[in-house]
């Protein structure tokens, strides 16, 4: 089945740095990504949709420019936590819509701790 | 705009108990629905899926959902659950436009041996 690779899979940064998230689609073509952050003990929240070759659409609340997102190709979305803070630790999490059964294929991941 | 509720926040239950999760939705046009579990540690792994057709939907590890169209509702059940079913159990809608996917709050499910 379609398989979405996520990594890194844990980091710790310090404040101030940036980290970044990529997320590739191994066998097939993901025109759209979406981003997504899980804070502890609270269901997962839409950050933003990645579409390839065009801006990133952010939800209502999310920083764009501290939340960077680029989908330069079919098969690669990243997203840059830029100047992290605390605050910034969480879940995150990239999804894309399967092109074959109209699923969905869920990243496996980043736990982002910033100290 | 659409909208997932899930009306149990934690749910514990003995080994071999019975399980039903409800899950309601809000959305007027057609809409495509996902069960979601998360094991703890682990990343979200898809249980089942309704599309069209019979509105009881078969998953895997002996999950099945029921679709009531009449009640906005997709509830999640299980005849007897084991305790490595302990995970968090999230319900998601999408529209037909297979747009983005609206999330249920989660229910953390313990089952206790």
């Amino acid at each position: 089945g379609a398989v979405v690779s996520q990594h890194p899979s844990r980091v710790i940064c310090k404040s101030g740095t940036s980290v970044k998230i990529e997320c590739r689609s191994l066998d097939f073509q993901a025109t759209t990504m979406f981003w997504y952050r899980q804070f502890p003990k609270q269901s997962l929240m839409l950050m933003a949709t990645s579409n390839e070759g065009s801006k990133a659409t952010y939800e209502q609340g999310v920083e764009k420019d501290k939340f960077l997102i680029n989908h330069a190709s079919l098969t690669l979305s990243t997203l840059t936590v830029t100047s992290a803070h605390p605050e910034d630790s969480s879940f995150y999490i990239c999804s894309a819509p399967e092109t074959t059964n109209y699923g969905y294929t869920f990243g496996s991941g980043t736990r982002l701790t910033v100290v | 705009a659409q909208s997932v509720s899930q009306h149990n926040h934690h749910v514990i239950l003995s080994e071999a108990a019975s399980l039903e999760l409800g899950c309601n939705y809000s959305y007027g046009g057609t809409v495509n629905l996902f069960w979601y579990v998360q094991y703890p540690g682990q990343h979200l792994q898809l249980l089942l899926k309704y599309f069209s057709g019979d509105p009881l939907v078969k998953g895997i590890k002996g999950f099945e959902a029921e679709f009531i169209k009449s009640k906005f509702s997709f509830n999640l059940r299980k005849p007897s659950v084991q305790w490595s079913d302990t995970a968090e159990y999230f319900c998601a809608v999408t529209n037909n436009a297979g747009n983005m996917l609206t999330f249920g709050g989660g229910t953390r499910l313990m089952v206790k041996p």
